[in-house]
């Protein structure tokens, strides 16, 4: 029972143009989201995140909106960069519920000169 | 500014052995989690704590078991390997609701 489902494996991108990447959930306790970026070797490390009152949050190049009626939400990174290239994973978590994390199965972005 | 320190990086286990993982963190979070993380798979959550003392199980305990008996510390134990105990292990602490992330422990048993 996947609750948080991201449906593309990968994703290639150019350098400086916009990378899409979408999150799909199913349970709808799920009140906040988290994406998440990992470097080979590495753990995961936190990059934006959005709470279930809002439709969208702003940090940089970085974009996170969130749709609750279609319970689908996306990150947007512009202008994209080398250093981009990574896994991300998008994760939800539902208050009251331990402050447990579930995570999708993640979404290798390579960002090509 | 150490984070979550995981020992150790690296380990080969034969069947049927144990092993603890070695977790801590020294930013003081009340919440720890144990995730691991199989090829082309999310994270699995195994098992958390939301304080010293108190332990609970997530999605894929069995196998595995923790304590807690310090904030700073969350040992994950493994009692008898199993080939399907094959993944990279990862703990975290929580600050809010942003997880920080230990760089994992990638463990093979053969």
């Amino acid at each position: 029972d996947q609750q948080v489902k991201q449906n593309s494996p990968s994703l290639s991108v150019q350098e400086g143009r916009i990378s899409i990447l979408n999150c799909d959930y199913t349970n709808s306790m799920f009140d906040y989201f988290l994406w998440y970026k990992k470097y080979p070797a590495e753990g995961p490390t936190f990059l934006i995140s959005i709470s279930s009152i809002k439709d969208k949050n702003e940090d940089g190049r970085f974009t996170v909106f969130l749709n609750k009626s279609a319970k689908h939400l996306s990150l947007h990174i512009v202008p994209s960069q080398p250093g981009d290239s990574a896994v991300y994973f998008c994760a939800a978590s539902a208050t009251g519920g331990g402050n447990k994390l579930t995570f999708g199965t993640g979404t290798q972005l390579k960002v090509e000169l | 500014n150490a984070g979550v320190t995981q020992t150790p990086k690296f380990r080969i286990l034969k069947i049927g052995q144990s092993m603890t993982l070695q977790c801590a963190q020294d930013m003081n979070h009340n919440y720890m989690y144990w995730y691991r993380q199989d090829p082309g798979m999310g994270l699995k959550l195994i098992y958390y704590s939301v304080g010293a003392g108190i332990t609970d199980k997530g999605e894929v305990p069995n196998g595995y078991n923790v304590s807690r008996s310090t904030t700073e510390d969350f040992p994950l134990r493994l009692e008898l390997a199993a080939p399907s105990q094959t993944s990279v292990y990862f703990c975290a602490s929580l600050r809010n609701t942003e997880a920080f992330f230990g760089q994992g422990t990638r463990l093979t048993v053969v």
